[in-house]
């Protein structure tokens, strides 16, 4: 059984669009984060959640909306997509908030804006 | 919150040498933790080493950390084909379970 899956794996779409990727985790953690990855490898934190209730909410365009409906699922909504949203975003989960914690990505979900 | 920011950028080595690499950081931490990516994947969960701790082993890799000079190092043994993967290190600090990684070190070793 896949511990965090998200869907979908690729995401084609053209700009102005609006678009949503699932993430879900089966390990019974608390805490859930987005990540974004560029090209470059770097890897970004977005946001991140604990039982449904946000704790980090970095500076990304307010375009992009989480939403946790409970505390197995945390999914990305993105409004009027651009260009720069190119990117491999990347779900992930961890026991509790804390540093100390294993975080569990996904496989990525690959955005493509043209 | 701070990045970790590893070096070199991309390693190339042959099988069965041992590969290292590096991680530096700017302010104190908490903790260390070391992830792979294999290509087209998401990071994998390496090793995690304490402020308090100089040295961890797992399997083949063995990872150091000096706080002193904020930095740790990710040694792989006996490196393997499958050992090809982009290394990351997030140092970590907080209660919030933020980590920032860096680009990360390439590492491709040849059969």
């Amino acid at each position: 059984d896949t511990a965090v899956s998200q869907t979908p794996k690729y995401l084609v779409t053209q700009m102005g669009n609006d678009k949503s990727i699932k993430c879900e985790q089966n390990l019974g953690h608390d805490t859930m984060y987005w990540y974004k990855q560029d090209s470059k490898k770097f890897l970004k934190i977005m946001f991140s959640y604990n039982n449904k209730e946000l704790i980090i909410n970095e500076t990304v365009p307010n375009r992009f909306s989480p939403k946790s409906p409970d505390k197995a699922h945390l999914n990305l909504h993105i409004n009027s997509l651009e260009l720069g949203d190119s990117a491999v975003y990347f779900c992930a989960s961890s026991q509790y908030g804390g540093s100390y914690n294993e975080q569990f990505f996904g496989p990525g979900t690959r955005l493509t804006v043209l | 919150s701070q990045q970790g920011e590893e070096d070199p950028q991309a390693l190339s080595i042959q099988e069965g040498e041992n590969a290292t690499m590096n991680c530096s950081y700017k302010t104190s931490i908490n903790n260390l933790q070391w992830y792979r990516q294999n290509s087209g994947r998401g990071l994998v969960h390496l090793i995690l080493i304490r402020s308090n701790e100089r040295e961890k082993h797992s399997g083949r890799l063995r990872v150091t950390l000096d706080t002193s000079k904020k930095s740790s190092s990710l040694l792989i043994t006996a490196s393997r084909a499958a050992d090809t993967a982009s290394y990351f290190c997030a140092p970590g600090s907080g209660n919030t379970g933020k980590l920032i990684f860096g680009q990360g070190t390439t590492l491709q070793v040849k059969p």
